[in-house]
């Protein structure tokens, strides 16, 4: 089945430490993106990549970094220069970004202990 | 201010009893509205795209409606399997020229049996 998959699920992390998240789509869509979700408030963009080995920070880039060597992989690293990094995490594309009708991963939720 | 507002955050229906969640933005440059459903602990799935007032949309129980600075949801009828967190998002263009999509905070809704 085409989708987009992340991993993991939940992850804990302590205080000072680096984390990726891992996000594969086999839709072949151009462009992908990470939002972060938290209660009460809209999806927020951190990153988006319109195409390999290029990407373009989002409202909320600080604190995180990302890759595209590959067109099906777009993982994100919440550093530990994010101050409040607990979350839920969405990986999503589309075939372009001139569009807002995004396909969603099933998200990955951050704890930070 | 906020771009995309949703309306109301929460409503409880019973089965059967019809009902509608707004979405009011405040930005100009409208490139398409999109409404998403989204299950706890999921990522968000795509609804319907409206692209100009007097557009409507419908699937299933669902009918989607656009005017010039809102769009409805209505949900006639609806099952307790419609209860989710039904979000907005609105593409439009900042005066950078660039093409933005913005997210409402959503409306969570309960379909009681």
């Amino acid at each position: 089945d085409g989708g987009i998959t992340q991993s993991p699920k939940y992850l804990f992390r302590k205080e000072g430490q680096n984390v990726t998240l891992s996000c594969e789509q086999n839709l072949n869509h151009d462009a992908m993106y990470w939002y972060r979700q938290d209660p009460g408030q809209g999806l927020r963009l951190i990153y988006y990549s319109q195409i390999v080995n290029d990407f373009q920070k989002g409202d909320i880039a600080e604190g995180y970094s990302v890759s595209r060597e590959k067109k099906e992989s777009f993982p994100l690293t919440v550093t530990s220069a994010q101050k409040n990094p607990t979350a839920f995490y969405l990986c999503a594309s589309s075939p372009g970004t001139d569009t807002g009708e995004l396909f969603f991963g099933e998200g990955s939720r951050l704890t930070v202990l | 201010e906020d771009q995309v507002t949703q309306s109301p955050e929460a409503l409880r229906l019973q089965e059967g009893e019809s009902s509608s969640l707004n979405c009011s933005y405040t930005v100009s440059g409208l490139r398409g509205l999109f409404w998403y459903r989204q299950d706890p602990g999921k990522g968000p799935e795509f609804l319907f795209t409206l692209y100009s007032a007097g557009e409507e949309k419908e699937k299933e129980r669902l009918k989607a409606t656009l005017t010039k600075k809102e769009s409805f949801l209505h949900i006639t009828a609806p099952k307790p399997e419609d209860s989710a967190t039904y979000l907005c998002a609105v593409k439009w263009v900042q005066d950078t020229g660039r093409r933005a999509l913005t997210f409402g905070s959503g409306t969570r809704l309960q379909v009681q049996p």
